[in-house]
């Protein structure tokens, strides 16, 4: 069975600075990874995805997340964020079936 | 392109009744799947299906059931419910199957039973 995991449930960073979430996946086969934003009283909604290829995947509202086989992580980063990025941040992996795995989540609590 | 409409947005309910959800699809997505969203157990996976098959389903009792019709709406059901079955019940439909593609979400249908 694959699982995500989160290492950190919240992150609090000031305003312009860079930040990394953190996500590490066990998954024994070929994994497709995703990382999702949720705003309060929404949906989930994708901010990048990495299917195959180029292992930096460069996603929307100037995240970037690489994938790396050997240490099995996915990490998210930005150089410099904002105040509208205030929300849970979620990793997700899946298996060729659409099977989905979601991790516990991450808050991002950018501070001014 | 419309996205994913859950039905109803918030509903109140009391323990032992039942109540149904109501799911959307993008036009043209044929898998639909359901998740459950506490803030104490995250995101867990209750089904999903694809054309009108459940083809993968969570660990949950048997008061959850769901269906989809041929038009790829979806309907999931809970019965008898408890005082744990207050959380937000998020809808997500996927175009490609087999094969790996994003899930795209509803806003969520936020339950809370007293």
């Amino acid at each position: 069975a694959q699982s995500v995991t989160q290492l950190d449930s919240q992150v609090p960073v000031f305003e312009e600075a860079p930040v990394e979430l953190r996500c590490n996946y066990s998954s024994s086969v070929s994994v497709y990874l995703f990382w999702y934003v949720q705003y309060p009283n929404q949906g989930l909604q994708l901010l990048l995805k990495y299917l195959s290829g180029s292992t930096l995947v460069k996603g929307i509202n100037g995240f970037e997340a690489e994938f790396n086989k050997s240490q099995t992580s996915f990490h998210l980063r930005k150089p410099s964020v904002h105040i509208s990025d205030t929300a849970e941040y979620f990793c997700a992996v899946s298996d060729f079936f659409n099977k989905f795995y979601f991790g516990s989540g991450t808050k991002l609590n950018v501070k001014p | 392109k419309a996205g994913v409409t859950q039905t109803p947005r918030y509903l109140i309910k009391t323990r032992g009744q039942q109540v149904t959800l109501s799911c959307s699809p993008i036009s043209g997505h044929r898998s639909v799947s359901w998740y459950q969203q506490t803030p104490g157990q995250g995101l867990q996976f209750l089904f999903e299906y694809f054309s009108e098959t459940q083809r993968n389903k969570g660990n949950f009792p048997g008061r959850f059931s769901g269906r989809q019709f041929s038009n790829s709406r979806s309907e999931m059901n809970v019965s008898t419910l408890e005082l744990g079955d207050s959380a937000l019940y998020l809808c997500a439909s996927s175009q490609k199957a087999p094969g790996p593609g994003e899930l795209f979400f509803g806003e969520g249908s936020r339950l809370t039973v007293l």
